[in-house]
């Protein structure tokens, strides 16, 4: 069963508005992480944003939020006021357990492109 | 500055020869893993190690190897390498304390 979704492949947005990602995931296990990260063109992986299940508040870096919705089970990731740099795959990550099992894994989704337009 | 590093960033070679990809990071994190990304498939984690001298086996471990000699440092070696190990590989550093992994910048891997 797919652990984490992300229902968008791709989204347009106009330069300076706001923009949401979806995920959603699915574990059993009460201790759990939840990532974000950006992948532009040139190929590496960079880490936006975390989110622990115990959080009681929704985690916050600069331009990017993430809407923690526990009972949902979902982890949207926003984006305000979008410039040209943010065009790039956006993936979702889990790392269920104290430690990812042990294994310190992170589960991805498929991610989403997302264009910037000016 | 802190950061994982990879070498090289991209290789061509063909089937059989032997290759290692190195990875190192200067944060002394305890976490290393090995994943690589395959269109449709996402990130699959190949190896990972909690702390020198200790690895295992992630999800795709076939057709690779590891070692952790030393806490900076997590090679990646390919004793044979095969067309279907084709890929985009990323070595990743976390901390024990359930810190956020921190990814190298890849490499790129094609097998003729």
């Amino acid at each position: 069963a797919q652990k984490i979704t992300q229902t968008q492949p791709g989204m347009f947005v106009q330069e300076k508005e706001a923009v949401t990602l979806d995920c959603t995931y699915d574990t059993s296990d009460p201790s759990y992480g939840l990532f974000w990260y950006k992948q532009p063109s040139s190929g590496e992986m960079i880490f936006l944003i975390y989110q622990g299940s115990y959080d009681q508040q929704n985690a916050t870096e600069g331009r990017y939020s993430l809407n923690f919705q526990k009972a949902r089970k979902s982890a949207n990731l926003v984006i305000s006021a979008s410039q040209l740099g943010d065009s790039a795959m956006y993936f979702c990550a889990m790392r269920e357990g104290p430690y990812g099992g042990a294994t310190n894994k992170l589960i991805f989704g498929t991610g989403t492109l997302l264009a910037v337009q000016p | 500055e802190a950061q994982v590093t990879q070498n090289p960033r991209y290789l061509i070679t063909v089937t059989g020869k032997k290759l290692t990809v190195t990875c190192s990071q200067n944060m002394n994190h305890e976490y290393m893993s090995w994943y690589r990304q395959d269109p449709g498939l996402g990130l699959r984690q190949i190896y990972y190690s909690m702390n020198v001298e200790v690895t295992d086996k992630g999800d795709v471990p076939e057709g690779y190897k590891v070692s952790r000699k030393e806490k900076r440092n997590f090679p990646l070696i390919l004793e044979s390498p095969s067309p279907n190990q084709t890929s985009l590989y990323f070595c990743a550093s976390s901390p024990a304390d359930l810190g956020t992994q921190y990814f190298g910048p890849g490499t790129r891997l094609l097998v003729l």
